[in-house]
């Protein structure tokens, strides 16, 4: 199995503009996380879904930050508009069943200029 | 709201030494604890894991304890190498929902 596959790997874009991330879950798991990586706060929740419906958007830091899973092969994390504080390490994380192991993705190091 | 917290952002220790790594919690409702091990530009991957019906789990040079009444959870890792050099993250969880703490980075000197 190829594993969690996030797109693009690194992305730099200027304040203001649209950001899009992109996961793809390993297939067969039905439980998708997302997650921000920062040197404070360390691997912070943002929103999972389960069974490709929202469960739980409470970690969403603003309006900004909105989250969609179209089908249990796909997810996105949008951000509209981008600010420099948004810069951080993205993860996307699926998992099987309730309760079941999380794997990881490799990440989309974001920098907002 | 930090729910899971790691107070030590950095940990050096001597290879063949013992490396222990804390963790605290607050909400007494997870029932599930885990520790991964992250590499510079990688993912996390899962290291250990250990239920709350337990206190214990060993697994080669790395052990789990737990303290429920506490809620602390501490990785043992003995004896420690250069290749564990690496960011630690403990989480708790209570079904789908994961929380992590910032994270210990651990170094291991030659």
């Amino acid at each position: 199995d190829a594993g969690v596959i996030q797109s693009p790997r690194h992305e730099v874009t200027e304040m203001g503009q649209e950001v899009t991330l992109r996961c793809k879950p390993i297939s067969g798991h039905n439980s998708l996380f997302w997650y921000r990586q920062t040197m404070m706060r360390g691997l912070e929740l943002l929103i999972y879904f389960n069974n490709n419906v929202p469960i739980d958007d409470s970690g969403m830091p603003e309006d900004r930050f909105s989250a969609k899973m179209p089908n249990a092969s796909f997810s996105t994390l949008k951000i509209q508009p981008s600010e420099p504080r948004d810069s951080a390490v993205y993860f996307c994380a699926s998992s099987l069943g309730f309760g079941g192991l999380s794997f990881f993705g490799s990440g989309t190091q974001l920098s907002v200029l | 709201d930090q729910q899971v917290k790691q107070n030590s952002p950095s940990l050096s220790v001597q290879e063949g030494r013992i490396s222990i790594l804390n963790c605290d919690y607050t909400n007494s409702m997870f029932d599930y604890f885990l520790w991964y091990k992250k590499y510079p530009a990688e993912g996390p991957t899962f290291l250990i894991s250990i239920s709350s019906i337990k206190d214990k789990n060993e697994d080669g040079r790395f052990t789990v304890f737990l303290n429920k009444s506490a809620k602390h959870l501490s990785l043992h890792i003995v004896p420690s190498q250069p290749g564990d050099s690496a960011v630690y993250f403990c989480a708790a969880s209570r079904g789908e929902d994961m929380r992590f703490g910032a994270g210990t980075r651990l170094t291991v000197k030659p």
